[in-house]
């Protein structure tokens, strides 16, 4: 299953609001989580199973979707959310990561 | 708290073989499916593969089924990857990552170890 992100880098001031897509190749269900990695770090999950929160992650930060078309939110953009984002698919073997979209200040 | 320490990468040359241990400690590690993730320099995650509890269930990626083995030692509370045939397109850092189960996400992570194929 391919998992298309989009866009590959969006530029954005503090206090945007953002949506970041993730479009499954195939109907996977709401099996989606995404991931935030900062440089040289560890990546950490965000949202699981496409709309579920994750102890922890600041609220600003949500999910939606099911089948094969899914969205990240960030409702106003801290200057720590700067980093790549990825989605995960585990619905079928083998898993696989989008590309990535990268956020970055404007 | 949760850890999971990735060892035994390096240097090593084209062709040559190499094994990653993942010592995991502050859970039941007999509890959860492992898996590695791999990202090569400036590029994305690539899922690497996973094992199930008891070792019986155990997932690659295709492209990678032939040169690297997945195992685990339960008593040691420690995960392997054995890689094999080792080329340039190898280099990469190699995580180790925690699942609760089967079509699960991965929510911890080790810190990542570097392995480098060069001559």
């Amino acid at each position: 299953i391919m998992l298309t992100q989009s866009p590959a880098t969006l530029s954005v001031t503090p206090g945007e609001s953002i949506s970041l897509s993730c479009r499954a190749s195939q109907s996977i269900s709401t099996n989606l989580h995404w991931y935030q990695q900062k440089p040289n770090e560890s990546p950490r999950v965000l949202i699981k199973y496409a709309s579920q929160s994750i102890s922890g992650i600041p609220s600003r930060f949500s999910g939606s979707g099911s089948g094969t078309d899914f969205t990240l939110n960030i409702n106003r953009v801290e200057p720590e959310d700067f980093s790549v984002y990825y989605c995960q698919q585990s619905n079928s073997w083998p898993y696989t990561f989008g590309a990535g979209t990268k956020l970055e200040l404007k | 708290e949760v850890k999971l320490v990735e060892s035994g990468g390096g240097l090593v040359q084209p062709g040559r073989s190499l094994k990653l241990s993942c010592a995991a400690s502050g859970f039941n590690f007999n509890d959860y499916w492992m898996g590695w993730v791999r990202q090569a320099p400036g590029k994305g995650l690539e899922w690497i593969g996973e094992i199930n509890k008891d070792s019986s269930t155990i997932n690659y990626t295709p492209s990678l089924k032939d040169k690297f083995t997945i195992s685990r030692d339960n008593a040691q509370n420690t995960l392997y990857l054995q890689m094999s045939k080792l080329g340039s397109e190898d280099t990469a850092i190699y995580y180790c990552a925690r699942a609760l189960s089967k079509g699960n996400y991965f929510d911890y992570w080790g810190q990542g170890v570097m392995v480098t194929v060069s001559s």
